[in-house]
């Protein structure tokens, strides 16, 4: 079955930017996704198709696929920025989810 | 604006069948252009995908749980519901309904609905 392997954490200094990759077999082929989940909250998409931003996303959120990674990258990080993000992808009539990622702010 | 939201029994005994539903509001199940699918969280781990489905019934399942999972859709109720057989404490989670659009995008997700599976 197909995995997707991310960091565990990622700490990023207040208004600085953040990279959170995704890693999977080739996954440059593949539409990438991503959410982000507030503690206690559902998940949120953030990012599309690899690098398109959902209406009330801010331009802040971008992200980037080729070869064997995909990356989200927060800019001008904020403290609400906090949360745990996660990469999908559909794979063999599958959809399969990220390991996750804790982005913390300092 | 399209609401989803998941409606069951928050404790489950093992070995029972755990059985939820989504209620969709403010948009139609039968839209031609979303799958509607079903995801869980079990406390703090990461999400798992548990499958999918379309308003005339075509299923998508994950394979390690197919064996176990029926998702059905009652478009005349604009709801699809999960049931999930041979329950464990391994399926404790927060379950949560989404909507699916184009690439396989889960664009819109119900708050989630904890179930405890527990004598």
């Amino acid at each position: 079955s197909y995995e997707l392997t991310q960091p565990l954490s990622v700490s990023v200094a207040l208004g600085q930017t953040a990279r959170i990759t995704c890693g999977g077999n080739n996954i440059g082929s593949k539409n990438v996704h991503w959410y982000q989940q507030k503690p206690g909250q559902a998940p949120v998409l953030v990012i599309y198709r690899d690098s398109n931003r959902p209406s009330g996303i801010p331009e802040r959120f971008s992200g980037s696929n080729s070869g064997n990674t995909a990356t989200l990258t927060i800019s001008r990080a904020q403290a609400g920025d906090e949360a745990d993000y996660y990469c999908q992808v559909w794979d063999s009539s599958t959809n399969v989810f990220g390991t996750g990622t804790k982005v913390t702010v300092l | 604006q399209l609401q989803l939201q998941e409606s069951g029994p928050g404790l489950v005994k093992p070995s029972e069948t755990l059985s939820l539903t989504c209620t969709v509001s403010g948009g139609s199940i039968s839209s031609s252009s979303y799958y509607w699918g079903w995801i869980r969280q079990p406390p703090g781990k990461g999400l798992e995908w548990i499958g999918s489905i379309y308003y005339s019934g075509s299923t998508y399942y994950n394979p390690s749980l197919k064996s176990r999972v029926t998702i059905s859709v009652d478009t005349s109720k604009n709801q699809f519901s999960l049931k999930l057989s041979s329950v464990t404490a391994a399926d404790t989670a927060v379950y949560y309904c989404a909507r699916i659009g184009s690439f396989h995008t889960l664009e819109i997700w119900g708050q989630g609905t904890m179930v405890t599976v527990s004598s």
